[in-house]
């Protein structure tokens, strides 16, 4: 049974628009998140990150929010640019230092 | 500062054969993760080690697999014998101990069971 979900495989936008990619999780032992971007043949990039104690963590064009009681965050992209286009992926951990549970990843395309 | 290195990047063996995999954290880590994805699906964990010690390997699908980290430093897989489903793209990951959440992964190693 997975316990990240990234329900949308893919996901259009057009530069300069926002991109808006959804996460849902089950496990409410999860106290912290992060998202991954990752591009062809390369391993994961850590992107950004938030502690279950927050709501929100910007940096740069890239923000996560966190709705505890709907298990839900998602990540917002503005303005998109080519360059973001990659996949995707949210994961989670109950305990710092200890496995990443991930989703399985949304393919964003940023066309010009 | 390097990035997390493995080695070889891309691997094709036959059934049976046995293949090994190396993964050199960033310097100072001494968290030390191997993960799994298959056929496009999501990232698994399989194993982490603290240093040199085994901290959770309940991702290991089975015991043909073993991994190891001599000295605390580098870490390397070995799958004996390979099966078919072994196939997929393996990954290393390292962090400190302080801002242990924050996984650094690196490029992976591309394994090919025919």
């Amino acid at each position: 049974d997975q316990q990240v979900k990234q329900n949308s495989p893919s996901l259009s936008v057009q530069e300069g628009r926002i991109s808006i990619l959804n996460c849902d999780y089950t496990n409410s032992m999860f106290d912290y998140f992060l998202w991954y971007k990752k591009y062809p043949a390369e391993g994961p990039t850590f992107l950004i990150s938030i502690s279950s104690i927050k709501d929100k963590n910007e940096d740069g064009r890239f923000t996560v929010f966190l709705n505890k009681s709907a298990k839900h965050l998602s990540l917002h992209i503005v303005p998109s640019q080519p360059g973001d286009s990659a996949v995707y992926f949210c994961a989670a951990s109950a305990q710092a230092g200890t496995a990443l549970i991930f989703g399985k990843g949304t393919t964003l395309s940023v066309s010009s | 500062e390097a990035g997390v290195t493995q080695f070889p990047s891309h691997s094709v063996i036959e059934k049976g054969q046995t293949v090994t995999l190396r993964c050199d954290p960033i310097s100072g880590h001494d968290n030390l993760y191997w993960y799994r994805r298959v056929m496009g699906k999501e990232i698994k964990f399989l194993l982490h080690f603290v240093k040199e010690s085994k901290q959770d390997e309940s991702g290991m699908p089975n015991n043909r697999f073993l991994a190891e980290r001599t000295g605390g430093t580098y870490s390397t897989l070995k799958v004996q014998p390979a099966e078919l489903e072994d196939s997929g793209v393996y990954f290393c990951a390292s962090s400190q101990v302080l801002h242990a959440y924050e996984q650094y992964f690196g490029p992976g190693t591309r394994l090919t069971v025919t």
